[in-house]
C-alpha cells in the first residue's frame, strides 16, 4: 500500500516530557505533511517537509525526512495535556497517481498530567 | 492557510435516505477532495471533486452512492445516497491550492445512519 506507516501506534508519556513518532513510506515523495486530529474531529495541518529538506521546526514541533531511510520523525518538545490526539502522516509520492492522500492508522498520543 | 467549513457537523439519519454534505473553502482552491473517517480507522480518499467536471473516485467508490458536485472553485457537495448503518463515519472535505502544496481539511461531518 501507499500511505505511510507510523510508529508507534500508541504512546503514553507524562506531561512536560518529549513525544517521538516516525513515519515511514515506500517509494520516492515530492514532500511529506503531519497532521493531528483530536478525538475524531477534523485534521489540523502540523507541517510539510519536502523531499529537499531535512528538518524543519514549528514551535514545539521539530519535524525530520530521511529519504535514504525513506524515513520521517516528528518530536513534540515540552509535552501538554492539549497534545493528547492522534497524528497521521501523510506522504505525496512524485510517482504520480491520485492527488488525494492516503493516511495509516496514526500514533494515538497520550500525555499523563 | 485555507479555511475550510462543512455544514452539518453531524446528522442522525435513518437508513434508506441520503444526506448531502456541504464543503467551503474561503478561497479559490484548484483540489478539493473528500474523505472517510470510518469509526476507529484512518482516513479513505472517496474522491477528487472536480470543477466543472465529474469527479474522479478511487476504487471501492462508486458516484451512484456519492454523488460529488463542484461548480465553483470553493465549493463542493457530497452526498451519501440509500444510507444504511455501515455509512456511519466522519466524512471530511479538504482543500490545496496544487497537488504538491499543503492540503488543509475542514472540521468534518459526524454521521450516524440508524
Amino acid at each position: 500500500s501507499q500511505q505511510g506507516e507510523e510508529d508507534p501506534q500508541a504512546l503514553s508519556i507524562q506531561e512536560g516530557e518529549n513525544a517521538t513518532m516516525n513515519c515511514s513510506y515506500k517509494t520516492s515523495i515530492n514532500n511529506l505533511q503531519w497532521y493531528r486530529q483530536n478525538s475524531g474531529r477534523g485534521l489540523v495541518h502540523l507541517i510539510l517537509i519536502r523531499s529537499n529538506e531535512r528538518e524543519k521546526h514549528s514551535g514545539r514541533l521539530r519535524v525530520t525526512l530521511d529519504t535514504s531511510k525513506k524515513s520521517s520523525s516528528l518530536l513534540i518538545t515540552a509535552s501538554r495535556a492539549a497534545d493528547t490526539a492522534s497524528y497521521f502522516c501523510a506522504p505525496k509520492y512524485s510517482g504520480g497517481g491520485a492527488d488525494g492522500l492516503t493516511f495509516g492508522k496514526g500514533t494515538h498520543l497520550i500525555i499523563q498530567p | 492557510s485555507a479555511v475550510i467549513s462543512q455544514k452539518p457537523s453531524r446528522d442522525i439519519c435513518q437508513r434508506g435516505t441520503s444526506l448531502t454534505i456541504q464543503c467551503q473553502v474561503d478561497s479559490q482552491v484548484t483540489m478539493m477532495f473528500w474523505y472517510r473517517q470510518q469509526p476507529g480507522q484512518s482516513l479513505t480518499l472517496i474522491a477528487t471533486a472536480n470543477q466543472g467536471s465529474e469527479a474522479t473516485y478511487e476504487s471501492g467508490f462508486v458516484i451512484d452512492k456519492f454523488p460529488i458536485s463542484r461548480p465553483n472553485l470553493t465549493f463542493s457537495t457530497l452526498t451519501v445516497s440509500n444510507m444504511s448503518p455501515e455509512d456511519s463515519s466522519i466524512y471530511l472535505c479538504s482543500s490545496g491550492l496544487r497537488s504538491y502544496n499543503e492540503q488543509f481539511f475542514g472540521p468534518g461531518t459526524r454521521l450516524t445512519v440508524l
